[in-house]
């Protein structure tokens, strides 16, 4: 099945700092990827998405990159702010079925 | 408020016996994703159904089984509790009306400690 790592574990930036999150996976045929953010004690949230045609995503503060032939993406936080400070989740899916999902990066930001 | 509805919100109860943890999904949706979250842990993927039949499996103990209802309510029964079983069980749902943008809407969650 398919295996997704995600790095850090815990990501500790200063206010208006840009953090980095990166996640691999291992299955070839996966060809959506969607990050959650997920608050304190409640449900993870989607924040943005990319599917295997785009190589790069942005929505205001955040973006996304997708490398199909390495297999890795990455989430981009710009000016980062205190509301910002949450666990973030990568995860990997072929067309929408069998969602796996990181072990979540812990993102703080330090006012 | 992602309108996937999940019940109960906190179980507690011993080793050994059986829960069942019921979910609701938004209005439309057509699949049901059960995932569980141990302490400080990631979103484990458990299984998934699509209109009443299970479309994917993950890592679902034999201990536990799923079903998904005509209404297209679901249900994650978890038998022979363990100590390592307490954790947080997530439904999400998504395939509204047969078409599907890739969101998964979760429930707010059904937190078991097995004592």
């Amino acid at each position: 099945g398919e295996n997704v790592e995600q790095h850090p574990s815990t990501l500790s930036v200063q206010e208006g700092d840009s953090a980095v999150i990166k996640c691999t996976y291992s299955d070839s045929a996966s060809n959506y990827f969607p990050w959650y953010k997920q608050e304190l004690g409640k449900r993870p949230q989607l924040i943005i998405d990319i599917r295997s045609n785009v190589g790069e995503k942005k929505d205001q503060r955040i973006a996304v990159t997708l490398n199909k032939t390495a297999k890795h993406f990455s989430l981009h936080i710009t000016e980062t702010q205190p509301e910002d400070s949450a666990v973030y989740f990568c995860a990997a899916s072929n067309n929408f079925n069998k969602f796996y999902f990181g072990s979540g990066t812990k993102l703080n930001v330090k006012p | 408020d992602s309108g996937v509805t999940q019940t109960p919100k906190h179980l507690i109860t011993a080793t050994g016996q059986r829960v069942t943890l019921r979910c609701s999904p938004r209005s439309g949706d057509l699949s049901v994703y059960w995932y569980q979250q141990s302490l400080d842990q990631g979103l484990q993927f458990l299984i998934q159904y699509y209109n009443g039949e299970e479309r994917a499996k993950g890592n679902i103990l034999e201990r536990f089984s799923a079903q998904q209802f005509p209404d297209l309510h679901s249900e994650l029964n978890l038998s022979s509790l363990e100590l390592g079983d307490s954790a947080l069980y997530f439904c999400a749902s998504s395939w509204n009306r047969g078409t599907n943008t890739g969101e998964l809407f979760f429930g707010e969650g059904s937190r078991l400690t097995v004592l």
